[in-house]
């Protein structure tokens, strides 16, 4: 089974530039997950999607940041603008409804200048 | 609000030697507990969860509620088991967002 593929896998920006992440979850989840990782941190939750509904967005900050998934299938997160603090590790999960295990995705690791 | 702390960030243990990953929790109700691994140059992924009480790879974990600890043991460490650890949990909502902790980096000494 094709796990969950996110790209791009790495990139570097300058500060108050604008960034894309692309999530394809695992055929057939419905919920979908992005986690911010700062070096030398766990994952932190920033949004969770059911099909194409925002589930938790408590800890997205909204004034830079969005995320949508418009047909309930591919996600995208975007940071316009960007700032230093952001530089981490952007991971996407997936798993299916009311089931606990997430599947991870590689993840994309933000540099920003 | 729920928290999770791991106290170590590195535990390095000898090969065949005993292994245990701390981790404590806060939260006001009755939440799933997780432990995710990764290996270097892998994925995230699920090692094992409280409520399955099973035994993977080896490792067992189990809840105790008075203590509010969910710590990862395993009788005889092996080099293969080196890898990032991750303790998390749910508000016990089935598909609910992750809390972790900040992870323990566990080195196997040969």
């Amino acid at each position: 089974e094709a796990g969950v593929a996110q790209s791009p896998r790495y990139k570097i920006i300058e500060k108050r530039q604008s960034v894309a992440f692309w999530c394809n979850p695992i055929s057939g989840h419905a919920t979908l997950y992005w986690y911010q990782q700062i070096l030398g941190q766990g994952p932190k939750l920033l949004i969770q999607f059911q099909n194409n509904g925002v589930v938790d967005d408590s800890q997205l900050p909204k004034d830079r940041f969005s995320a949508e998934r418009l047909k309930g299938v591919d996600s995208t997160l975007k940071i316009q603008p960007a700032k230093l603090e952001d530089s981490a590790v952007y991971l996407c999960a997936s798993s299916l409804p009311l089931y606990n295990e997430q599947f991870f995705g590689p993840g994309t690791r933000l540099t920003v200048l | 609000a729920q928290r999770v702390t791991q106290p170590e960030k590195l535990l390095s243990v000898f090969k065949g030697a005993p292994v245990e990953l701390k981790c404590n929790y806060s939260y006001s109700g009755s939440p799933e507990l997780f432990w995710y691994v990764q290996y270097s140059r892998q994925r995230l992924q699920l090692l094992l969860r409280h409520i399955s009480r099973e035994s993977i790879k080896g490792f067992t974990a189990d809840l105790n509620k008075g203590e509010t600890s969910f710590h990862l043991k395993k009788p005889f460490a092996q080099e293969e088991d080196s890898a990032m650890y991750y303790c998390a949990l749910n508000s016990g909502g089935g598909a609910d967002g992750l809390t972790f902790g900040k992870g323990t980096h566990l080195i196997i000494q040969p």
